[in-house]
């Protein structure tokens, strides 16, 4: 079946610094991936919609020069949270979708939680 | 707009049914999806409904009614190991999935 892997499984960082959250396809090509993120008893939160090759589309109230998204091949779009503060320590979730497969199907990530102290 | 809500929280006992609802409103629908979440894991998929009428798979069968606006995950022999938070969301005009808050399963001995 497709899976989708995400790196770092989980990362603690210093407020102030950056960091990145890889998402790949592993056994399927994804023209469109998704980042979500999920706070503590909260359902998942869509942040940004990733297209290879074009720029993100965000969610209202999503920043995007703080998150900023990179799709640059068919298997790999990154996530990456500038100038971390502690409300960012959440989980976040990428999905991909299948490029040969119906538009309907998304394939998750396993997540990557993020503590910024 | 988007609307979609589900209870908070339910209890049930091992070995019961249990029934979660799921009701919501939008103009554009392209399938409602069931996904089952364990504390600090990502959605697993259990089911997607895009016509009307039950899709039964196993223990877990869901059904949709697009005219009502409402769907539910019926799980049935319950295992303690069910014990979750169940997720609906649906699809829209734009083939974005719309998220439920999640329902907290709670499975007693």
């Amino acid at each position: 079946g497709a899976v989708v892997s995400q790196h770092p499984s989980w990362v603690i960082c210093k407020s102030g610094t950056s960091v990145k959250i890889e998402c790949r396809s592993l056994d399927f090509q994804a023209t469109t991936m998704f980042w979500y993120r999920q706070f503590p008893k909260q359902s998942l939160m869509l942040m940004a919609t990733s297209n290879e090759g074009s720029k993100a589309t965000y969610e209202q109230g999503v920043e995007k020069d703080k998150f900023l998204i990179n799709h640059a091949s068919l298997t790999l779009s990154t996530l990456t949270v500038t100038s971390a503060h502690p409300e960012d320590s959440s989980f976040y979730i990428c999905s991909a979708r299948d490029a040969g497969g119906p538009e309907h199907e998304q394939y998750f990530g396993p997540g990557t939680r993020l503590t910024v102290t | 707009g988007q609307n979609i809500d589900q209870p908070t929280e339910m209890t049930a006992t091992e070995g019961a049914i249990v029934q979660i609802n799921c009701t919501y409103q939008t103009s554009g629908f392209n399938g409602l999806f069931w996904y089952q979440q364990h504390a600090g894991e990502a959605p697993t998929f259990l089911s997607y409904n895009v016509l009307d009428g039950l899709e039964e798979k196993g223990r877990f069968s869901s059904f949709l009614s697009r005219s009502k606006g409402y769907s539910y995950l019926l799980l049935k022999e319950l295992q303690m190991k069910d014990s979750a938070s169940y997720l609906c969301a649906y699809l829209d005009s734009n083939y974005q999935l719309i998220w439920g808050a999640g329902t907290k399963l709670i499975i007693k001995p």
